[in-house]
């Protein structure tokens, strides 16, 4: 099983709201990934984490603030975004961040910021 | 600048036609990934190939590493409209700890 799951499938947010995006993966991956992809374009990372600490944050602005609860959850948590924030927001996972290991995508939760 | 160059940005042929895609970097990549984007999904990983000089094939898919693990190739023989879809090869650097993506090739195929 390679399944990457993340919820919701769509969203719709007002620049005030707070809003929490969720990916989870059974395979025993120890690390995870958010990305960021506008249309026609390739993913954007944003974080990383590598057994379930933070190792990379591609200077990313504060209003998207990551968690990752256990080794399986990786929850994306967004408060005050803009509209330019809408996008596909894509999870993947691999087993870890070291060199030749394969990453699987979820299959994104698309946003739109009113 | 992109680390990953990939060519063509767009391709357009007709049902049974070859074409190749090419992914090119001067960096060394300890492994290099294809994918297969449908609009409003995530990628589908196709193929990961890890050492030099490496041929994967996958049904019409062909994939090749290149020997100095800088670049590679994916070719597909006798397009149908099922392989439309957004093209994207993505490599990990050693001990970067991340994957960086090609800026993707967008091709459609017509019946």
């Amino acid at each position: 099983d390679t399944e990457v799951t993340q919820t919701p499938k769509h969203l719709v947010m007002g620049m005030t709201n707070k809003k929490s995006l969720k990916c989870e993966q059974h395979m025993g991956h120890r690390a995870m990934y958010w990305y960021k992809q506008k249309a026609k374009k390739p993913p954007e990372l944003m974080f990383v984490y590598s057994y379930e600490k933070l190792s990379i944050n591609e200077s990313v602005p504060s209003r998207f603030s990551p968690e990752c609860p256990n080794s399986s959850l990786l929850n994306l948590h967004l408060h005050a975004l803009q509209p330019e924030d809408s996008a596909l927001y894509l999870c993947a996972s691999s087993q870890d961040t070291a060199g030749g290991y394969e990453q699987y995508f979820g299959p994104g939760t698309r946003l739109t910021v009113t | 600048t992109q680390l990953l160059e990939q060519s063509p940005q767009f391709l357009s042929i007709q049902e049974g036609e070859n074409l190749t895609v090419y992914c090119n970097s001067s960096s060394v990549f300890s492994s290099l990934q294809w994918y297969r984007q449908e609009p409003g999904e995530g990628p589908v990983l196709l193929v990961t190939v890890v050492t030099g000089g490496e041929v994967k094939k996958l049904k019409r898919l062909t994939f090749q590493f290149g020997d100095a693990r800088k670049d590679s190739s994916l070719h597909i023989t006798a397009a149908q409209p099922g392989d439309t879809g957004l093209y994207l090869c993505a490599g990990d650097l050693y001990n970067f700890n991340k994957f960086y993506f090609g800026s993707g090739t967008k091709l459609n195929v017509k019946p």
